[in-house]
């Protein structure tokens, strides 16, 4: 168990719709990270937020967002899905902001979009 | 931009042998950690094994050690003694230790495990 939450595990959807994903850190981290998993595009950055701000974007959709909350979780708003939208989400946790700190995975939440 | 590559979608090794798993990344940088995950059929991403980029000595972990040639860029990982546990997806992974921390993802390689 590597301290991070993600809710809920799965999720099915129908084409169109908005689904919200939550994720809870690790207690003391500051920095979460969002990535997604997928048969197409494999396993691939899509956002970085620090204690509340956005810090780094990778290939993240314009029809995605995300913000951390003053506790420090984060949510990923995932809004007009499509079928390419099925994947396994993570959400990863770490100290501090920068490639020396460690990142922890959560369990991910697997998405199917119907 | 950096690229991470493993050229071994899929492999097969003997219960008890020993399989290695081949990984090349391409950067710029001179400060950097490499990274093996494991991917279980449940789908938790389980760090393997970590290199710092700045030592020469080859990380260890256990049964899993990997060969780490900067020069020539490569990360190659070795599973000694392999078990039917060790059967998943492995990601070799890079990290900017000059950046704001994102990790790269090789494609992965399936690894069997025939008893």
């Amino acid at each position: 168990d590597s301290g991070v939450t993600q809710t809920p595990k799965h999720l099915i959807t129908a084409t169109g719709q908005r689904v919200t994903l939550r994720c809870s850190p690790r207690s003391g981290d500051l920095s979460v990270y969002w990535y997604q998993q997928s048969l197409d595009q494999g396993l691939q950055f899509l956002i970085q937020y620090y204690n509340g701000e956005e810090r780094a974007k990778g290939n993240i959709l314009e029809r995605f967002s995300a913000q951390q909350f003053p506790d420090l979780h984060s949510e990923l708003n995932l809004s007009s899905l499509e079928l390419g939208d099925s994947a396994l989400y993570f959400c990863a946790s770490s100290v501090g902001i920068g490639g020396n700190y460690e990142q922890y995975f959560g369990p991910g939440t697997r998405l199917t979009v119907t | 931009a950096q690229t991470v590559t493993q050229s071994q979608p899929e492999m097969s090794v003997q219960e008890a042998e020993t399989v290695t798993l081949s990984c090349t990344y391409d950067t710029s940088e001179s400060d950097y950690y490499l990274f093996w995950y494991k991917q279980p059929p449940s789908r938790q991403m389980i760090l393997v094994i970590r290199q710092e980029a700045y030592k020469q000595q080859n990380a260890t972990e256990n049964r899993f050690s990997v060969n780490f040639q900067k020069a020539a860029k490569s990360f190659s990982l070795k599973i000694s003694d392999s078990q039917l546990g060790d059967a998943a997806m492995y990601f070799c992974a890079y990290r900017s230790a000059e950046a704001l921390g994102k990790i790269i993802f090789g494609k992965g390689t399936r690894l069997h495990i025939l008893p």
